[in-house]
């Protein structure tokens, strides 16, 4: 079974440019994640999707991040514009839905984003 | 609010040795706890999972146990190899309805020496 594909894998931009992310999660899972890792810290979730409704964006800073999963499946993350605060691991999840007891979330690779 | 630390962030044993890792958390009330794996420049991978009526799981030379009126989880690697080497993160679900959020310790960098 294929796992949960990000790209790019990593980027470099400059403060004040924008930059957008792609996640594919596994196949037939309703739910996906977004990430924020910083260095040395944990991830932090961004914005929790089921299906192409949005379950959660508590912490997902509004007023320069966005996302969308649009037809269910895939979906991007977008930054603009970029602070030097954004430099971080930006991880995708996905599950199969939230209301099993058992719900294990399947990570991508991530993409190292670097702002300088 | 919830949180979770992990102790000690960085632990480095020769091969053969058995460990322990810690996870705390600071609010009871959760639905379940995993533990991760996190290779340089991969994704999480995860590595058991406890239900919060549970105690522990084991999968292989990994044992999680998972004491809810205390706040605590460990991680017991036995026989570790140097292939164990990575970082370790707990994180726990707070509840079981829609919003399947997992809130993440720092995480325990462990390299095992050959």
């Amino acid at each position: 079974e294929a796992g949960v594909a990000q790209s790019p894998r990593y980027k470099i931009i400059e403060k004040r440019q924008s930059v957008a992310f792609w996640c594919n999660p596994i196949s037939g899972h309703a739910t996906l994640y977004w990430y924020q890792q910083i260095l040395g810290q944990g991830p932090k979730l961004l914005i929790q999707f089921q299906n192409n409704g949005v379950v959660d964006d508590s912490q997902l800073p509004k007023d320069r991040f966005s996302a969308e999963r649009l037809k269910g499946v895939d979906s991007t993350l977008k930054i603009q514009p970029a602070k030097l605060e954004d430099s971080a691991v930006y991880l995708c999840a996905s599950s199969l839905e939230p209301f099993t007891s058992y719900n294990e979330q399947f990570f991508g690779p991530g993409t190292r984003l670097t702002v300088l | 609010k919830q949180e979770v630390t992990q102790i000690p962030a960085a632990l480095s044993v020769p091969e053969g040795e058995n460990l322990v890792l810690n996870c705390s958390f600071t609010d009871s009330a959760i639905y379940n706890l995993q533990w991760f794996r996190q290779d340089p420049g991969k994704g999480l991978t995860s590595l058991l999972l406890i239900q919060s009526s549970q105690r522990e799981q084991t999968s292989g030379r990994l044992n999680a146990s998972l004491d809810k009126s205390s706040g605590r989880s460990t991680l017991y690697i036995a026989a570790s190899q140097p292939g164990d080497s990575a970082t370790y993160l707990c994180a726990v679900r707070l509840n079981g309805g829609a919003t399947n959020k997992l809130i993440f310790g720092t995480g325990t960098l462990l390299a095992v020496q050959p």
